[in-house]
């Protein structure tokens, strides 16, 4: 079946500019998460949702950053006035959440993002 | 003090080594832990959940150490193909929700011919 799906692949800004990315999520999975990964780095918890509230906000890195999640499915990450170390892969993933906690992600080929 | 911490290695070994990373973990609310693999510039795959009672998969085996806040991942037999970071995952409850899954930086291992 359909894995997460994430658009675009490859995006290029100029700082200053706004990005939005978007994740479409495995059918049916109610948990939706959003990491990013500097080069080199380790993945650092941005945000997650369960269904269409965000629980936990408190990873993103500054009141640039949004999210929203609409009908349980596609979510989209918002940077306004991006800057260059908000350069990163940006990855999304999902899973059942409530069914069991001990489901594991499942993540889609993420979004690489430049700010020039 | 972060809330999952990995040694970042590299683990330089030889094909046919036994290797073995730990993870240890500050919320002792957490309960669900894995490791995942991932490959240079791709995203990551699950490698295993860890229960209670330690569990094993062909080379691979998991261990909790609830006491301690740890756990822990050996790799029997190491094949080339097991290079690759190594992240530890544990769920991270946060006001009443317990969905919150935090990785570690990763082990790097590299295995040699």
């Amino acid at each position: 079946g359909a894995g997460v799906s994430q658009s675009p692949s490859n995006k290029v800004t100029e700082k200053g500019k706004d990005v939005e990315l978007r994740c479409d999520p495995i059918s049916g999975h109610t948990a939706l998460y959003w990491y990013r990964q500097s080069l080199g780095q380790g993945l650092e918890f941005l945000i997650y949702f369960q269904g269409n509230s965000a629980p936990d906000k408190s990873g993103l890195p500054s009141d640039r950053f949004s999210a929203e999640r609409t009908g349980g499915s596609v979510s989209t990450l918002t940077i306004q006035r991006t800057q260059q170390e908000d350069s990163a892969v940006y990855l999304c993933a999902s899973r059942p959440g409530k069914v069991a906690y001990n489901s594991p992600l499942h993540f889609g080929n993420g979004t690489r993002l430049t700010v020039t | 003090r972060k809330e999952v911490e990995q040694d970042p290695g590299p683990f330089n070994v030889p094909e046919g080594a036994t290797v073995a990373f730990n993870c240890t973990y500050s919320n002792s609310a957490s309960q669900s832990f894995f490791w995942y693999r991932q490959d240079c510039r791709k995203e990551p795959k699950l490698l295993m959940s860890v229960y209670s009672s330690g569990n094993e998969d062909g080379r691979f085996t998991a261990q909790l150490n609830r006491a301690s806040q740890y756990i822990s991942l050996l790799i029997r037999d190491s094949k080339l193909s097991d290079s690759a970071t190594y992240l530890c995952v544990v769920n991270a409850p946060y006001g009443g929700a317990t969905n919150k899954l935090i990785f570690g930086t990763g082990t790097l291992l590299a295995v040699q011919p």
